[in-house]
């Protein structure tokens, strides 16, 4: 069964930084791209980053970009997002997922970018 | 790419057949992907490739379309189909409709 599960969210000044964790099993991890989207509270969803599987290629929304940093460690299974100047419209629930058109989603992590 | 979705509320009764609207600004040359999100859920993966049905998706969801426009139509509508729903393409970037909250009436 694939599982993914977001982990590191949490409440953070603006200007800090967070990082986030997604832990995948149940599949091939290194088969495939990754992404993160999110979704401000009651508000749609939004498409941050994404990597390849080999992890040599990554891709940003143009608000996060210099800010963020989609990484990834095969070994281990597991996606990362590493987010810096966190302001607060970053605001978000973060979600990981699998491949170009998303076909599984962890739960979710909320991140709260507030003083 | 821009994604327009309509209505943006659609109450229905249980049974009815239920049609949602997605339109792009360019044409997505059918990648596309729908999803439902319950409250308080993470989404759900419904169909992907404009009509193409995601294992564990029961077949009263189907999808269509071509060019800008697509649709997805849920055949006979159960309460647990309660939700909102949205498309996204994958053609140009990567594009998120607002979503369609179906509600019963």
């Amino acid at each position: 069964e694939v599982q993914l599960v977001e982990s590191g969210g949490g409440l953070v000044q603006p200007g800090r930084s967070l990082k986030l964790s997604c832990a995948a099993s149940g599949f091939t991890f290194s088969n495939y791209g990754m992404h993160w989207i999110r979704q401000a509270p009651t508000k749609g969803l939004e498409w941050v980053a994404s990597i390849s599987p080999s992890g040599g290629s990554t891709y940003y929304r143009d608000s996060v970009k210099g800010r963020f940093t989609i990484s990834r460690d095969n070994a281990k299974s597991t996606l990362y997002l590493q987010m810096d100047s966190l302001r607060s419209e970053d605001t978000a629930t973060y979600y990981c997922a699998r491949t170009h058109y998303f076909d599984y989603w962890g739960q979710g992590v909320m991140v709260t970018v507030s003083s | 790419i821009q994604l327009t979705q309509s209505p943006s509320l659609l109450s229905a009764s249980v049974g009815d057949r239920v049609t949602l609207s997605c339109k792009g600004s360019q044409n997505i040359n059918n990648y596309l992907a729908w999803y439902q999100q319950k409250l308080g859920e993470a989404p759900k993966l419904l169909i992907y490739n404009t009509n193409s049905l995601q294992t564990g998706i029961p077949s009263r969801f189907s999808g269509s379309g071509s060019g800008t426009d697509y649709t997805l139509t849920i055949s006979s509508l159960q309460p647990e189909d309660v939700a909102t729903y949205f498309c996204y393409q994958y053609n140009n970037g990567d594009t998120f409709g607002a979503g369609t909250k179906l509600e019963l009436k």
